[in-house]
């Protein structure tokens, strides 16, 4: 059964840092291209960021570039996501989900809730 | 940017009645257009891929088509478990974008 489990969501300052984990089981992660997408309170989704299998390709949408840093780590089942100069803005959900070889999103995680408040 | 515009926002029917929602894209997405349902508390479930192929579990009722930039997602006969927020999303370009969304609740 393939499970997705986010952590790492907190509290945190403007202009903060937080990493988020997703831990991935029940498929051969590094087969697969993950993403994060998150959804702020009462509003739609938002694509943040993709990688590649490998982790040799990354994709960010513009609102985190230069701020957000995806990674991944195929030995441990992992995806991360380094998220610096937090703003207001970025207080949201963020959900770990698995972009089937067809490349649609198949499996998402429960998510986690950022919150970017002095 | 590809902007996905869902009608209506909000559609208001009773079970037993016949869902049809409505995205469209602002240039071609060819078929790379998926439907998501999502309930409260809960992540986005996939509903429909590539345009008109039922996910695995979902029921026959859910039906959808299009290609380009309209696209159609109908629920042909509602069930209580069916009231819910419905997205379209967009996998043919980058940055990949998700409509606003189209709640169905109960009339």
């Amino acid at each position: 059964e393939v499970q997705l489990l986010e952590s790492g969501g907190d509290l945190v300052q403007p202009g903060g840092s937080l990493r988020l984990s997703c831990a991935a089981s029940g498929f051969t992660f590094s087969n697969y291209h993950m993403t994060w997408v998150r959804q702020t309170p009462g509003k739609g989704l938002e694509w943040v960021s993709t990688i590649s299998g490998g982790g040799d390709s990354t994709f960010y949408a513009e609102s985190v570039k230069g701020r957000f840093t995806i990674s991944r780590d195929n030995s441990k089942n992992t995806l991360d996501l380094q998220m610096n100069s937090l703003r207001a803005e970025d207080t949201a959900i963020f959900y770990c989900a698995r972009r089937s070889l067809n490349w649609y999103f198949d499996f998402w995680g429960r998510g986690t809730l950022v919150t970017v408040s002095s | 940017e590809i902007v996905l515009t869902q009608s209506p926002a909000t559609l208001s029917l009773s079970p037993g009645e016949r869902a049809t929602l409505s995205c469209r894209a602002s240039d071609s997405v060819t078929s790379h257009l998926d439907w998501f349902q999502q309930k409260p508390g809960q992540a986005p479930r996939l509903l429909i891929y590539g345009a008109s192929n039922r996910a695995t579990g979902i029921p026959a009722r859910f039906s959808a088509s299009g290609s380009g930039t309209d696209f159609t997602l109908t629920i042909s006969s509602l069930e209580p478990e069916d009231f819910a927020v419905y997205y379209c999303q967009q996998r043919n370009n980058w940055p990949l974008t998700f409509g606003g969304g189209t709640k169905v609740e109960i009339k």
